[in-house]
């Protein structure tokens, strides 16, 4: 079975400054990645998803993510953040292993932008 | 597209009652989930239906939760009787799944229940 984990809770930072919100996972097979957001009060929206190709990937509001297959991580990046950037930021995975397969989500990551 | 809907947005029950959540998905989604937020345990998938047939229920908690998805645009998670303890935000999200490749899960409100 996957697992997922988001070794951060919690993120301050302030406004126009870099973040990287870390994922690392757990599978003994090839894997499909997710980071999800959730603004308050709301149902969560994919930011950006990782399914084969190029190790990079640009999701919606400037984010981005980069499988490292080796450090088992897929880390979210974003290189200055606003305001409206505040929410909760989920990473998730799923099987590669044909045939559909479940998606396992994160803890989540609550991102504070302090202005 | 209106999106995945939600009904009721809030609910606040006391212990014991029956209470009802509903779900429509997105019109041409062939899979619907249901999920449990809360603080404690993060977001967990409880039950999820492939072309309206349950396939894996192995998240719900107890008899006393159920679900069904009588057609392609409606479902329902039903507690019975409720207790403080399934106090949560309850989601309902639905996908397309191409090639028999996860695609995106498109995600409701949520409806925010509190048992009293």
């Amino acid at each position: 079975a996957q697992s997922v984990t988001q070794l951060d809770s919690q993120v301050p930072v302030f406004e126009e400054a870099p973040v990287e919100l870390r994922c690392n996972y757990s599978s003994s097979v090839s894997v499909y990645l997710f980071w999800y957001v959730q603004y308050p009060n709301q149902g969560l929206q994919l930011l950006l998803k990782y399914l084969s190709g190029s190790t990079l990937v640009k999701g919606i509001n400037g984010f981005e993510a980069e499988f490292n297959k080796s450090q088992t991580s897929f880390h979210l990046r974003k290189p200055s953040v606003h305001i409206s950037d505040t929410a909760e930021y989920f990473c998730a995975v799923s099987l590669n292993s044909g045939g559909y397969q479940k998606v396992t989500f994160g803890i989540g990551t609550k991102l504070q932008v302090i202005p | 597209d209106a999106g995945v809907i939600q009904s009721p947005r809030h609910e606040v029950t006391e212990m014991g009652q029956e209470v009802t959540l509903r779900c429509k998905p997105i019109s041409g989604h062939d899979y619907l989930f249901w999920y449990r937020q809360t603080m404690m345990r993060g977001l967990e998938l409880l039950i999820y239906f492939n072309n309206n047939v349950p396939i894996d229920d192995s998240g719900m908690p107890e008899d006393r939760f159920s679900a069904k998805m009588p057609n392609a645009s409606f479902s329902t998670l039903k507690i019975q009787p409720s207790e403080p303890r399934d106090s949560a935000v309850y989601f309902c999200a639905s996908s397309l799944a191409e090639d028999g490749v996860q695609e995106t899960q498109y995600f409701g409100p949520g409806t925010r229940l509190l048992v009293l």
